[in-house]
């Protein structure tokens, strides 16, 4: 069975600096899509990236980088110079490329808070 | 832009009572879900489906059940509400090609 870990429950960093939010993954398949979500305080989920198993190469989008590492079953998610419009909670989420409807098993979510 | 859309932000509702929570998407997805979010357990799979009139159960179906008559519409049905229904509900919608969810802005129901 497919299993997401999200281990850091809440992190709190100050503006600027750089944070890392875990996600470590469980599956038998060997094709599958892994997938972080952020929701800030305003409650609506937002898909960020979706990474592939095939696809190993680490992926940067401004400020977000992704680092994804099949040897560890790790999908993790960093956040350089941080400002308080990060906060929100992240949720990371796994899909078994033979799972109906493409269904996702999501961690249960890290909460990150920036203060100024 | 994807947009599902969800009938209500708020809902209070009392035991016993059939509730109807609706989900629009207008992006022609093919796929649907309705997910409960309680703090510290994440996001939890009711049901979704693939097509219409088609629907499977995810992970915690027991009290629930759904309807998807049209491809733009997922309605999620509690035949008799209760009090340990009380969360948040959230729709989704996506392509059949795991590029990802697209959320509505959910609908937190009260049962009393």
């Amino acid at each position: 069975a497919q299993k997401v870990t999200q281990a850091q429950t809440e992190i709190s960093v100050v503006e600027k600096e750089d944070v890392t939010l875990d996600c470590v993954y469980e599956t038998r398949d060997t094709t599958y899509y892994l997938f972080w979500y952020k929701q800030p305080p305003s409650g609506e989920l937002v898909f960020l990236i979706r990474r592939n198993s095939f696809d190993e190469q680490n992926e940067i989008s401004g400020r977000y980088s992704w680092n994804f590492q099949k040897s560890t079953s790790s999908f993790n998610f960093t956040i350089t110079a941080s400002q308080v419009v990060d906060s929100a909670v992240y949720f990371c989420a796994l899909s078994e490329a033979n799972t109906n409807a493409g269904k996702s098993t999501f961690g249960d979510g890290t909460t990150l808070t920036v203060k100024p | 832009d994807v947009k599902v859309t969800q009938s209500s932000r708020y809902l209070v509702k009392r035991t016993g009572e059939k509730v109807f929570l609706e989900c629009v998407q207008d992006m022609d997805h093919e796929n649907m879900f309705w997910y409960r979010q309680d703090p510290g357990l994440g996001l939890r799979l009711i049901y979704f489906s693939y097509d219409v009139k088609m629907k499977e159960k995810g992970d915690i179906p027991e009290g629930y059940s759904v309807s998807r008559e049209k491809k733009e519409r997922f309605s999620l049905i509690l035949e008799s509400a209760s009090t340990n229904q009380t969360s948040m509900y959230l729709c989704a919608s996506s392509l059949p090609t795991f590029t990802g969810q697209y959320f509505g802005p959910g609908t937190r129901l009260t049962v009393t």
